[in-house]
């Protein structure tokens, strides 16, 4: 069955700096992989999706690189702040081709961004 | 912003005892799920309904479980007998679009804690 694994529980980083978050998987490539943000106690909220004919994406101070040869998914922030501290989830289609929407999702990287 | 609401935020009950926790999806969003988190672990998926049906469901789902769309607004998942397994943050989302294609909305959660 398919596997998320996401590199590290925890990534402490300088304000300022980049942060780069990765999300590896196993067996097959999802044809959509997305990201997700997550604070402590509350629902995971959107952030970017990327379609497997997709190299990269970006969205202000996000960006997002997928490799289906690595079989792996690059999250970056730029410019870092204390307020983008929170956990960040990758996840993907639970079957080839999409399903109906069913994601798995990795356990998460916890950032801290340090002022 | 259309947002997804779940009631209620906290539940605490007896094992053995009937639950059903509440969701309001988006009102123009076709696709509904549930999915839980024990605490400090992973987003799971649960179940997928569409059309009045469930599309999919994972091995978590089991016969204690059911889904229900009673009117055109809300989106309950019923917990028949619970155990203390079962004490989770449950969340609800919905999407417009099928597959990993789109964005799923989640709901701020509802903690289920069994005794």
């Amino acid at each position: 069955s398919q596997k998320i694994e996401q590199n590290s529980e925890a990534l402490n980083i300088q304000e300022g700096k980049t942060a780069t978050l990765t999300c590896n998987y196993t067996n097959y490539s999802p044809a959509y992989l997305q990201w997700y943000r997550q604070d402590p106690g509350r629902g995971p909220v959107f952030l970017l999706l990327i379609r497997e004919n997709e190299k990269e994406k970006r969205k202000e101070r996000l960006k997002v690189t997928f490799d289906t040869t690595l079989k792996q998914s690059l999250f970056h922030i730029t410019a870092s702040q204390p307020a983008d501290s929170a956990t960040y989830l990758c996840a993907l289609d639970l079957f080839y081709g999409g399903s109906q929407g069913n994601l798995i999702f990795g356990k998460g990287t916890k950032l801290s961004v340090k002022p | 912003e259309p947002e997804v609401t779940q009631t209620p935020s906290h539940q605490v009950t007896q094992m053995g005892q009937e639950v059903i926790l509440r969701c309001v999806p988006i009102s123009n969003h076709l696709y509904f799920y549930w999915y839980r988190q024990i605490l400090g672990q992973k987003v799971e998926f649960l179940v997928s309904f569409y059309n009045n049906e469930i599309s999919e469901k994972s091995e978590i789902f089991d016969d204690q479980f059911s889904v229900e769309r009673p009117d055109g607004s809300n989106f309950t998942l019923k917990i028949r007998s619970t155990k203390l397994e079962d004490s989770a943050m449950y969340f609800c989302a919905s999407s417009a679009r099928a597959g990993g294609t789109g964005e799923l909305f989640f709901g701020e959660g509802s903690r289920l804690t069994v005794l």
